[in-house]
């Protein structure tokens, strides 16, 4: 079955720049989607189709998707932004959806 | 606003039996594919089933596969899955979501309901 490889944690200053990747084989062949989930709560869509934001996301989530890795990058970090972060794809090989580990990202 | 309120959750003994129910309201429910996806707390979302928007379609991760059953009512507006045969390791808060325009992805989440198998 597809896997969907992230890092556990990423750590970043307020101001900066968060990279949070999500690996996979030929994940560039797929849309990739990412989801927002803070705690206690249910997720939600921050980017579709690798690089798309829903309305009401600020412009400042933004994704990339190429070969066997994706990227959702959040830029000027808020302290709001300390969540965990899922990439999904669907795989069409057995028609399941899949999702990655999960990735904490933490505003120092 | 599109609204999905997970319900039937609750304690339940290995070997037993739980209908979770997702009621949608704000959108036209017949027309949407439905997911259901797990989480045991503190640990990472895990898809389990898909419908399609008449019910003809469906589609179960393989730990699931034989043991729940995914189906809707759209006169009611209702998603179900059915759990047999459940065990500890089936202990996590249930979300039902709708799937969006694109069919790959997820655009609206409910707030889960929380599922604990033990003795």
């Amino acid at each position: 079955s597809y896997v969907l490889t992230q890092p556990p944690s990423v750590s970043v200053a307020p101001g900066q720049t968060a990279r949070i990747t999500c690996g996979g084989n030929n994940i560039g062949s797929k849309s990739v989607h990412w989801y927002q989930q803070k705690p206690g709560q249910a997720p939600v869509l921050v980017v579709y189709d690798d690089r798309d934001r829903p309305s009401g996301i600020p412009e400042r989530f933004s994704g990339s998707n190429s070969g066997n890795t994706a990227t959702l990058n959040i830029s000027r970090v808020e302290a709001g932004d300390e969540a965990d972060y899922y990439c999904q794809v669907w795989d069409s090989s057995s028609d399941h959806w899949v999702f990655g580990g999960g990735t904490k990202l933490t505003v120092l | 606003e599109v609204q999905l309120v997970e319900s039937g959750g609750g304690l339940v003994q290995p070997g037993g039996s739980l209908r979770l129910s997702c009621a949608a309201s704000g959108f036209t429910f017949s027309r949407y594919w439905m997911h259901w996806v797990r989480q045991v707390p503190g640990k990472g979302l895990v898809w389990l089933s898909l419908i399609n928007n008449d019910g003809r379609r469906t589609t179960y991760a393989d730990s699931v596969k034989g043991r729940f059953t995914i189906s809707r009512d759209n006169a009611k507006n209702t998603l179900y899955l059915q759990t047999n045969g459940l065990r500890a390791e089936d202990t996590a808060v249930y979300f039902c979501a709708r799937a969006g325009y694109s069919s790959t992805l997820i655009d609206h989440w409910g707030q889960g309901t929380l599922v604990t198998v033990s003795s």
